[in-house]
């Protein structure tokens, strides 16, 4: 069964902290993964994309990698900031004609 | 939100009653797709659409049915609202299939009494 698994499910941290979401995956075949932060009512807004020749690749303070041989990603974000409170969803995208496979998502609250 | 537009933005309904929530889209994307998300879940599709007139299911589609007679609209209908759609609905639409980035619209709160 195709699944995206999250963790931590909630994270805690200090302003200017750096902190790294985990995403697993087990869809195959394999298109791209993205990550996307959805702030609170509002609707989840696309940060990067994966595709499967890509391991690193960085949008501002946010870095994903993609180790496509183990099926894992990563989000880092280095110096949060408070506006980085928001939740973290990984979605992975099969061959076309497949449903995207959503993750639970990744709470990431920054405190001063 | 890149042009979408859900409405209502919050609603509230008895049981039994039949709801249809709207997306209106500027962008002219051929894709549509309405989802649902609940604590503890992540984003189940309830259905999409690749073109007008051309709708097809999700994995929660019981209980809900969709229109699309123009490509900047689409409708989604709870033909008799039940406790367990409570649910925030989000609207997507992407330019080509399922692996271009979908954008989201900013949800529609529900609340079935």
């Amino acid at each position: 069964k195709n699944q995206v698994e999250q963790s931590p499910q909630s994270l805690i941290i200090l302003e200017g902290k750096n902190c790294t979401l985990q995403c697993n995956y087990t869809v195959s075949p394999f298109s791209n993964l993205r990550w996307y932060k959805q702030d609170t009512g509002r609707g989840p807004v696309s940060l990067t994309i994966m595709t499967f020749s890509e391991n690193t690749k960085s949008n501002g303070r946010y870095t994903a990698t993609l180790d496509a041989d183990t099926k894992q990603s990563s989000l880092h974000i280095t110096a949060s900031q408070l506006s980085d409170s928001a939740s973290y969803i990984c979605v992975v995208s099969g061959q076309a004609g497949t449903a995207l496979i959503f993750g639970k998502g990744t709470t990431l609250s920054v405190s001063s | 939100d890149a042009g979408i537009t859900q409405s209502p933005r919050h609603k509230v309904t008895e049981t039994g009653t039949p709801v249809t929530l709207r997306c209106h889209q500027t962008e002219n994307h051929r894709y549509m797709y309405w989802y649902r998300q609940d604590p503890g879940h992540g984003l189940r599709l309830i259905h999409y659409s690749y073109g007008v007139k051309d709708t097809d299911k999700g994995e929660v589609s019981d209980g809900y049915s969709v229109s699309r007679s123009k490509t900047e609209d689409f409708l989604l209908t709870l033909e008799s609202a039940t406790s367990s759609q409570t649910s925030v609905y989000f609207c997507a639409i992407s330019e080509r299939s399922w692996d271009t980035e979908a954008f989201f619209g900013q949800g529609t709160r529900l609340t079935v009494v």
